[in-house]
């Protein structure tokens, strides 16, 4: 069955520094999604991504967020600067045009300290 | 969207029938009842979705109210690996890329 590849699994980084997460969506998909959860808290939608370009954003995805899809199967999440409360666990989706439901990849846990 | 309304927890027994509901007094015309769930902290898993008429695929079954106020999610035998969070989504259609939005879902928790 195919599936959404998010890595790493895991990255540990200092606060101030930059990372880049790293998805590949499921190759015939045309919507792209990140999403997060902080610790015991709900699942957060930070924006979708279709033909090349941000659909939405939620007011979490502020100036230190971007996305890309630079190759046409990676879909990257970009943090500038993080800072302390941006550890959680990072979701990447997919979808395509039916009716069917995203696919979540397994997530990216970022801890800034 | 439409909001939805969930218990925060449930218990079923193991190979029984788990019965999730939902309601969603306030949903529209052209908005579908979906159902996704999360195990442990994994990304959320998509199970099922349904406009107006039951549905069935091999994970679980959907019955929406002829007024279509409340659903009912059934996973007709229930085993160990069935413990998660089950969330009820209510959102127009697919083909756009809509956001989903999480509420607290129910913690279903099959016993042995």
């Amino acid at each position: 069955e195919p599936e959404v590849t998010q890595t790493p699994s895991h990255q540990v980084t200092q606060m101030g520094q930059e990372v880049i997460l790293r998805c590949v969506p499921i190759s015939n998909h045309l919507y792209f999604y990140w999403y997060r959860q902080i610790l015991g808290q709900k699942v957060e939608f930070l924006v979708s991504f279709y033909n090349n370009e941000i659909s939405e954003k939620s007011e979490i995805f502020d100036d230190q967020f971007s996305v890309e899809r630079p190759d046409g199967s990676n879909f990257t999440l970009k943090i500038r600067s993080t800072k302390l409360e941006d550890s959680a666990m990072y979701f990447c989706a997919s979808s395509d045009w039916g009716d069917y439901g995203y696919t979540f990849g397994s997530g990216t846990r970022l801890t800034v300290v | 969207d439409a909001k939805t309304t969930q218990p925060p927890s449930m218990d079923c027994a193991e190979g029984r029938a788990a019965n999730l509901p939902c309601n969603h007094s306030t949903i529209s015309g052209n908005e579908y009842v979906y159902w996704y769930r999360q195990i442990h902290s994994q990304g959320p898993q998509y199970i099922i979705h349904g406009l107006k008429n039951n549905e069935t695929n091999e994970m679980a079954s959907l019955i929406i109210t002829e007024d279509r106020k409340s659903s009912t999610l059934i996973l007709p035998h229930a085993t160990l690996r069935d413990t998660a969070v089950y969330y009820c989504i209510v959102r127009a259609r697919a083909g756009s890329a809509r956001q989903l939005t999480f509420g607290s879902g129910t913690q279903l928790t099959v016993l042995p």
